[in-house]
C-alpha cells in the first residue's frame, strides 16, 4: 500500500526561527492535504494541493508540492509559540484511491 | 452547525469487552473515516466509507468493524478489546474524498486494560 514518509518526527526551535516540515509518497499522489493539531486537540485542515510544482501561502506558511507529485513541504517564517503542536501531511491517491493516508507526524515545540 | 460529533469521549474498558464509538455529522458529507493515533505513528485510517451503504478497510481494519445505514452516522465497533486498541480514536468527515478538508471529531480517548 501506500506510504508517506515525514521528517523531521520533532522539531525544537527558538521563536522567530524558520520551520520546515517534508512529506515523500512512494507513489504519485493525487493531492496532498496538511493538517495541525495543537496538543490535546483534534487535526485542523491548513490547505490542499493538488497541481505539479504548486505553491501556496498562507501568512507565515509555505505550502510546496513538488513537480513530480510525490513530495510536498510545509515551511513556516519566523514561528510563533501560537504555531506550537503536531503538524501531518496527508497524501490521496496512487494505489489507494479512496484513502488518504498520513504521515507520522512533526511535532513542533517553539521556546520563547 | 455541530460538524462532527463523537461519542463518548473517555473510555476504560477490559480486555475481551464489546464496544461501540459513536460518530454522527451533519454536514451531509459522504466521505466518513475512522482513523486511530499513537505515539509516533500518526493517524491510521481504520475503515472509511464513501456513502450510506458503502464501507471499506483501511491500513489497520483488524478487530473493528464498522457500518454505514445512514449518511450522517458511521459508528466504530470493537468486538473484543485487546490492550493494543488502547489509543485516541478520530473520526473524520468530508464532502468527498476529492474535495479535501476532513473535518475531524474531538477524538475519544479509549483504554484497555
Amino acid at each position: 500500500g501506500q506510504q508517506v514518509m515525514q521528517i523531521p518526527q520533532y522539531q525544537h526551535v527558538q521563536e522567530g526561527e524558520d520551520f520546515t516540515t517534508y512529506c515523500n509518497s512512494s507513489t504519485t499522489l493525487s493531492n496532498i492535504q496538511w493538517y495541525k493539531q495543537r496538543p490535546g486537540g483534534h487535526p485542523v485542515f491548513l490547505i490542499q494541493l493538488v497541481k505539479s510544482g504548486e505553491v501556496k501561502k498562507q501568512k507565515r506558511l509555505t505550502f510546496q508540492f513538488g513537480e513530480a507529485k510525490k513530495n510536498s513541504s510545509l515551511h513556516i517564517t519566523a514561528t510563533q509559540t501560537t504555531d506550537v503542536g503536531t503538524y501531518f501531511c496527508g497524501a490521496a491517491g496512487g494505489t489507494s484511491y479512496g484513502k488518504l493516508t498520513f504521515g507520522q507526524g512533526t511535532i513542533l515545540t517553539v521556546h520563547p | 452547525n455541530a460538524g462532527v460529533t463523537q461519542t463518548p469521549k473517555f473510555q476504560v474498558l477490559k480486555t475481551g469487552q464489546s464496544m461501540t464509538l459513536q460518530c454522527a455529522q451533519d454536514m451531509n458529507h459522504e466521505y466518513m473515516s475512522w482513523y486511530r493515533q499513537d505515539p509516533g505513528m500518526g493517524l491510521r485510517l481504520i475503515h472509511y466509507s464513501v456513502g450510506a451503504g458503502i464501507t471499506d478497510q483501511g491500513e489497520v481494519p483488524n478487530g473493528y468493524n464498522v457500518s454505514r445505514s445512514t449518511t450522517e452516522d458511521f459508528p466504530l465497533r470493537l468486538l473484543s478489546a485487546a490492550p493494543s486498541q488502547t489509543s485516541v480514536y478520530f473520526c473524520a468527515s468530508s464532502l468527498d474524498l476529492w474535495a479535501g478538508e476532513l473535518f475531524f471529531g474531538e477524538g475519544s480517548r479509549l483504554t484497555v486494560l
